[in-house]
């Protein structure tokens, strides 16, 4: 079974300050993690994935296979990443296609 | 990028009708598509995996007679919730998978409510 822990419903942070949403995973294979991002009022879209090994908007995150974490990190918030972000895990099962399991979701709101 | 949509973006319907909702992939061809639901304040959970030109498969504790998946061609899935009932109401969200890119590309979502 897979399934991805974000453990914050609600983080709160000024602007300029470190934000680090925090993602914990659970698979018994080789996963693939993203990082999805949803601003107000529109669709899902994805931030990164752990593969691709970018930044993007200023955020990295980073596969820790030791401690099965994917948190997601930015050094300096801007008042727009405010928004609402989800972790999720991508495994695979017979067919060869992507089943993805998302994490509850963690709002960012930053304080101007 | 590529641009998933879904029609209709809101629905009120009675109770005991059917609604169907389409997904597209507007410039793209996907063999898989999959569908959500989204509580308010929750996160999504994945409904079923639809398979183009096969059956869909549900996960668990979803009703595949209450949801109906047809994914008739490579740009177009859809989801037919029958005979609805108020607790059906809710966000319903596809995506489309890009083999080219291995990502999931999200439609907007559509609005469900039963009255």
């Amino acid at each position: 079974a897979q399934r991805v822990t974000q453990p914050e419903k609600l983080l709160s942070v000024f602007k300029g300050a470190p934000v680090e949403l925090k993602c914990n995973y659970s698979y018994s294979g080789s996963p693939e993690l993203f990082w999805y991002v949803q601003y107000s009022r529109q669709r899902l879209q994805l931030l990164l994935r752990h593969i691709s090994r970018e930044s993007i908007k200023g955020f990295t995150a980073d596969l820790n296979k030791g401690e099965t974490s994917f948190h997601l990190k930015k050094p300096f918030a801007q008042e727009e990443d405010s928004a609402m972000y989800y972790c999720a895990l991508s495994g695979f099962r017979s067919g060869g296609y992507q089943k993805v399991t998302f994490g509850t979701g963690t709002k960012l709101q930053v304080i101007p | 990028g590529a641009v998933v949509s879904q029609h209709p973006s809101r629905v009120i319907c009675k109770s005991g009708t059917s609604v169907k909702i389409e997904c597209r992939s507007l410039d793209f061809q996907a063999t898989t598509m999959f569908w959500y639901r989204q509580f308010p304040k929750q996160s999504l959970m994945l409904m079923a995996t639809s398979n183009e030109g096969s059956k869909a498969t549900y996960e668990q504790g979803v009703e595949k007679d209450k949801f109906l998946i047809n994914h008739a061609s490579l740009t177009l899935s859809t989801l037919t919730v029958t005979s609805a009932h108020p607790e059906d109401s809710s966000f319903y969200i596809c995506s489309a998978y890009r083999d080219t890119t291995y990502e999931q590309y999200f439609g907007p979502g559509t609005r469900l409510t039963v009255t």
